[in-house]
């Protein structure tokens, strides 16, 4: 199984709610993954997990909060975003972190819309 | 700052021509990755390039990468619609991708 799983595909939220995005693997991989992508931009790293534990935030505004439950895992809860905010969410998995060289496998990407 | 650029930004191309995409970056890796991205769609993996003078070949698309020069190359022989899309290369940094600025591909008749 090479796939990276992210639910849910769509989602179009208020300002004042609160929302969470799921992305799951089941590769055994131990590095994973969120970014945040525009429209005609390249790919943005958010943040990234090795081992379950935070090991990079890109200075995210606190209104992303990631969760890694477990190795399979990872979450990205939301509240109180902008219209600005507004973007496609990737998930991404690798085989470890440490030294490099491993190839990331994204999922297929939360469309969000907020209003 | 690492920074990853590449060149063209839009390539037109008709079918049945060659072409070259360049990714120039500005720090020391010898870790490189080409994805392809359709519209709406998620990132596809390519080709990775793990070590200087690293080529790899797929269909009509052919990857190179020079770590001394810091420049990756996607060659493109014989081009179809098919591979219409926006191509991104990605330098790795050992504990991140940096993407570079994307080449968005049109291939017509």
């Amino acid at each position: 199984d090479t796939e990276v799983t992210q639910t849910p595909k769509h989602l179009v939220m208020g300002m004042t709610n609160k929302k969470s995005l799921k992305c799951e693997q089941h590769m055994g991989h131990r590095a994973m993954y969120w970014y945040k992508q525009k429209a005609k931009k390249p790919p943005e790293l958010m943040f990234v997990y090795s081992y379950e534990k935070l090991s990079i935030n890109e200075s995210v505004p606190s209104r992303f909060s990631p969760e890694c439950p477990n190795s399979s895992l990872l979450n990205l809860h939301l509240h109180a975003l902008q219209p600005e905010d507004s973007a496609l969410y990737l998930c991404a998995s690798s085989q470890d972190l440490a030294t490099g060289g491993y190839e990331q496998y994204f999922g297929p990407g939360t469309r969000l819309t907020v209003t | 700052e690492l920074k990853v650029e590449q060149n063209p930004l839009f390539l037109s191309m008709q079918e049945g021509k060659n072409y070259t995409i360049y990714c120039n970056y500005s720090t020391t890796s010898d870790r490189l990755y080409w994805y392809r991205q359709d519209p709406g769609k998620s990132l596809e993996s390519l080709f990775v390039l793990l070590s200087n003078g690293a080529v790899k070949q797929e269909g009509r698309l052919m990857a190179s990468l020079d770590t001394k020069a810091r420049l990756s190359t996607l060659h493109i022989t014989a081009a179809v619609h098919d591979l219409s899309a926006t191509y991104f290369c990605a330098v790795d940094t050992t504990d991140k991708l940096i993407f570079g600025t994307g080449t968005r591909l049109q291939v017509f008749p």
